[in-house]
C-alpha cells in the first residue's frame, strides 16, 4: 500500500516558469509533510516542510499549499532556474502510534528546467 | 557545522559476504534514522534508534540486516550474506527530535552487489 502518492514523474519547465509537484497521503495520522530535494550522487537535503495547522508556507521560491481535508499537499517553485533540476521528493510522518516520525515517501518527481 | 557523514561513499561487494556501513550524525542530534534508496523501491525506512530507547527495527527486510548505535552516536549498519537484491544506496539521517521533526540526510553509501 502506497502511503503517498506524488505526481507527476518528471516535469520539464521553461527558465522562468512555475514548477508543480503534488502529493496525496492517505494516513490521516500524519501531522509533518516535508519537502525534499536531491541532486544526483547526493543525499536528499530539506527543502521546506509544513505541519497540518497552516495551509500554506513559503520560503522564498518555495511554496507549500496544504488541503486537509482533501489529504493534499504540493509544492510550488515561482521562478524556476536550471539550478533546481534536481529529484523532488514529498514526504510525510507523525508519532502516531510509535512512528516515530520515520517518513514515507513519495516516489520522487524529475524536474528539468530548461534555460 | 558539519552534516551527517557515511562511510564508505561506494561499496563493491560479492554476493554472500557481510559489509558494514558507518554513519556519524550531526553532533548533539539524539535521533538516528537509517533509510535505502533503491530504483524499485524508492526510499524506504529500514531503522530507527532514539537515545537509550529499544531501537525501531520495523523496517527491516531481514534478517540479515542488523543495527547498532553506540554511545548515542556513531550508527554501524550490518548486512550479512549479502544478495544482489541489497543493492542500493543506503542513507543516514539524524534529527534533534526534542526539537523538531527535521530529519538531515547523509550523502549515502551506494552499495552493489556482485
Amino acid at each position: 500500500q502506497q502511503q503517498v502518492k506524488q505526481s507527476p514523474q518528471s516535469l520539464i519547465v521553461q527558465k522562468g516558469g512555475i514548477s508543480i509537484i503534488n502529493c496525496a497521503y492517505e494516513n490521516t495520522a500524519f501531522d509533518y509533510f516535508p519537502w525534499y530535494q536531491q541532486f544526483p550522487g547526493k543525499g536528499p537535503a530539506l527543502l521546506i516542510a509544513i505541519r497540518p495547522d497552516v495551509s500554506e508556507k513559503k520560503e522564498g521560491r518555495f511554496t507549500i499549499s496544504f488541503n486537509k481535508s482533501a489529504k493534499q499537499f504540493s509544492l510550488h517553485i515561482m521562478d524556476s532556474q536550471p539550478g533546481d533540476s534536481a529529484t523532488y521528493f514529498c514526504a510525510a510522518s507523525s508519532n502516531s502510534g510509535g512512528s516515530n516520525y520515520k517518513l514515507t515517501f513519495g516516489k520522487g518527481t524529475l524536474l528539468t528546467v530548461n534555460p | 557545522g558539519a552534516g551527517v557523514s557515511q562511510s564508505p561513499s561506494n561499496k563493491v561487494t560479492e554476493k554472500g559476504k557481510d559489509v558494514e556501513l558507518r554513519c556519524d550524525p550531526i553532533s548533539g542530534h539524539t535521533a538516528l534514522y537509517w533509510y535505502r534508496q533503491s530504483l524499485g523501491q524508492g526510499l524506504e525506512f529500514l531503522i530507527y534508534f532514539q537515545g537509550n530507547s529499544a531501537p525501531d527495527k520495523s523496517g527491516l527486510p531481514s534478517d540479515r540486516f542488523s543495527a547498532e548505535r553506540t554511545g548515542g552516536s556513531v550508527s554501524t549498519l550490518t548486512i550479512q550474506r549479502t544478495q544482489q537484491e541489497d543493492s542500493a544506496v543506503y542513507l543516514c539521517a539524524s534529527s534533534f527530535l526534542l526539537i523538531t521533526y527535521e530529519q538531515y540526510f547523509g550523502p549515502g553509501t551506494r552499495l552493489t552487489v556482485t
